[in-house]
C-alpha cells in the first residue's frame, strides 16, 4: 500500500515568506508526527496529532510554526515569516495508534531552504 | 542533559562481519521504550527494532538485535552479517511513558559497509 507522502519534496523560499508543508499519512493511521531534521542531526520532535487534535505541540519552536489536521488525515505544517534558521528537512510520520503505536512510518521529508 | 547519546559519528565494517552501534540514554522514568531507525541516503527513516524497558529479553529482528543493558542505560544495536545495503545513518531514539508521544533521537551514526 501507499506509504507516507510529503509535498513538496523541496521548497526554496525567501526570508520572511510564508510556507506550507503537506503530509499525507498512511490511510487509517490515527497518529501523526512532525519532526525537523537539521544537517547532521537526528529528527527533533515538533508536534503530535491524535486524530484531528494536536495532542502535544510542545516541540514547536515558536509561534511562527503552526500545524493542522482538520479531518484527521492530511496535515499541513505552516511556517510564517520564515528565517534562515528554519532551513532543514521536515519529516512527517504516522502510526496506527493503539498497541502498535511504537512503529512510526516516515515520509521522505520536505527539504526547506530559506534564502 | 541529552536524552540520547550516540558517540560514534561514523563507523566502517567489512561486508559479512558484525558491527555494534552504541547508544546511551538518560531518563528517570521507570517506563520507557527504545528504538533504532535506519536512514538511507534517500532520506526515508525506516524502523528497525524496539525494546521496552520492562522487556526481559533483548529484542531481535532478523539480523538486528538490541543489546539492552538497563543498569548502564545502554541500548546498542548489533547488525550481524553486514551487507552493502546496510550503509546508512542509524538513529537511536527513546520515548518515556510520562510523555508517550514525544520521541527523542540521537545525532546518529553513519555506517559504511566495505566490500
Amino acid at each position: 500500500g501507499a506509504g507516507v507522502s510529503q509535498t513538496p519534496s523541496n521548497k526554496v523560499t525567501e526570508k520572511g515568506k510564508y510556507v506550507e508543508l503537506r503530509c499525507d499519512p498512511i490511510s487509517g493511521h490515527t497518529a501523526l508526527y512532525w519532526y525537523r531534521q537539521s544537517l547532521g542531526q537526528g529528527p527533533e520532535f515538533l508536534i503530535y496529532f491524535q486524530g484531528t487534535g494536536a495532542a502535544d505541540d510542545s516541540g514547536l519552536p515558536n509561534d511562527r510554526f503552526f500545524a493542522v489536521r482538520p479531518e484527521g488525515s492530511v496535515s499541513t505544517l505552516k511556517i510564517q515569516r520564515t528565517e534562515r534558521g528554519d532551513s532543514a528537512v521536515y519529516l512527517c510520520a504516522s502510526s496506527p495508534g493503539g498497541d502498535m503505536d511504537y512503529e512510526q512510518y516516515f515520509g521522505p521529508g520536505t527539504r526547506l531552504t530559506v534564502t | 542533559a541529552q536524552k540520547i547519546t550516540q558517540t560514534q559519528p561514523g563507523m566502517f565494517v567489512q561486508e559479512k562481519e558484525a558491527v555494534t552501534l552504541d547508544c546511551t540514554y538518560d531518563t528517570s522514568d521507570p517506563s520507557y521504550g527504545l528504538f533504532w531507525y535506519k536512514q538511507p541516503s534517500s532520506g526515508e527513516m525506516i524502523f528497525l527494532i524496539y525494546q521496552g524497558s520492562y522487556d526481559q529479553q533483548n529484542a531481535t529482528e532478523g539480523r538486528y538485535s538490541l543489546n539492552f543493558q538497563k543498569a548502564r542505560k545502554s541500548a546498542n544495536l548489533v547488525i550481524s552479517a553486514s551487507q552493502l545495503g546496510d550503509s546508512a545513518m542509524y538513529f537511536c531514539a527513546m520515548r518515556e511513558s510520562r510523555d508517550f508521544n514525544k520521541f527523542y533521537f540521537g545525532s546518529g551514526t553513519k555506517l559504511n559497509v566495505k566490500p
